[in-house]
């Protein structure tokens, strides 16, 4: 089974820095990669699919990168409505579609 | 407008049988899968399987088949959740969420419900 990892599990960061959360398979998963916003009791949000597409009406300021094992997701300058928690999902094994761990977004 | 809405939060007993719902609206329920994401208290999104409305086909995780069972009704745009006999670990917050296909095999969830928080104590 295909593991996802994801680093750092929690960051604290002021509005306007530059953030980036990287997420890594325990084997190539090619582009099938998700990346979700979710906010304390909120339901999770898609901001990016296929690593670097970015979902309709999602700010310009998060973006995806990577492929094969390795992904990153960035936020280009921290908002205020940014701090949440950020999971990432492959979607590679066939119709089989396993999170990452999450990463928590605070204010410093 | 593409809208997931489940059904109301559950209080129940341990050794209770439960059924949650998801109805699909706003886009053609049949063409899409839907798919079922725990969430335990403080933790982390779990997926748990999916449902083709269309024709019934049904995939789960390893680490929840056999422990719950997913179904839909076409007729009435909904997808289910069922356990036949709740323990105190299954208290948590569900969601459904419509799975967007890229390809035949991959995809992304665009569309998510509420969500539907079970409680299970005696």
């Amino acid at each position: 089974d295909i593991q996802m990892t994801q680093s750092p599990s929690s960051l604290s960061a002021s509005v306007g820095d530059r953030v980036t959360i990287t997420c890594r398979a325990s084997q190539s998963i090619s582009s099938y990669l998700n990346w979700y916003q979710q906010k304390p009791g909120k339901a999770p949000k898609l901001l990016i699919y296929a690593a670097s597409s970015l979902q309709s009406g999602v700010p310009s300021r998060f973006s995806g990168s990577g492929s094969g094992t390795d992904f990153t997701l960035t936020i280009s300058s921290l908002q205020p409505e940014d701090f949440a928690t950020y999971y990432c999902q492959q979607s590679y094994s066939t119709l089989l579609f396993i999170f990452g761990p999450g990463t928590k977004v605070d204010i410093k | 407008e593409v809208q997931l809405v489940q059904s109301g939060a559950e209080v129940k007993k341990p050794g209770e049988s439960l059924k949650i719902s998801c109805k699909g609206s706003g886009y053609s329920f049949t063409s899409y899968w839907i798919g079922w994401v725990r969430q335990m208290p403080g933790k982390g999104l779990e997926w748990m399987g999916i449902i083709y409305p269309g024709d019934s086909d049904t995939r789960y995780s390893p680490s929840f088949q056999g422990q719950v069972t997913i179904s839909a009704d076409k007729s009435i745009s909904t997808a289910y959740l069922q356990w036949s006999s709740l323990k105190a670990s299954d208290t948590a917050m569900y969601y459904c969420a419509r799975l967007k296909l890229v390809g035949a095999i991959a995809g992304y969830f665009d569309y998510w419900g509420q969500g539907t928080l079970v409680t299970v104590s005696s």
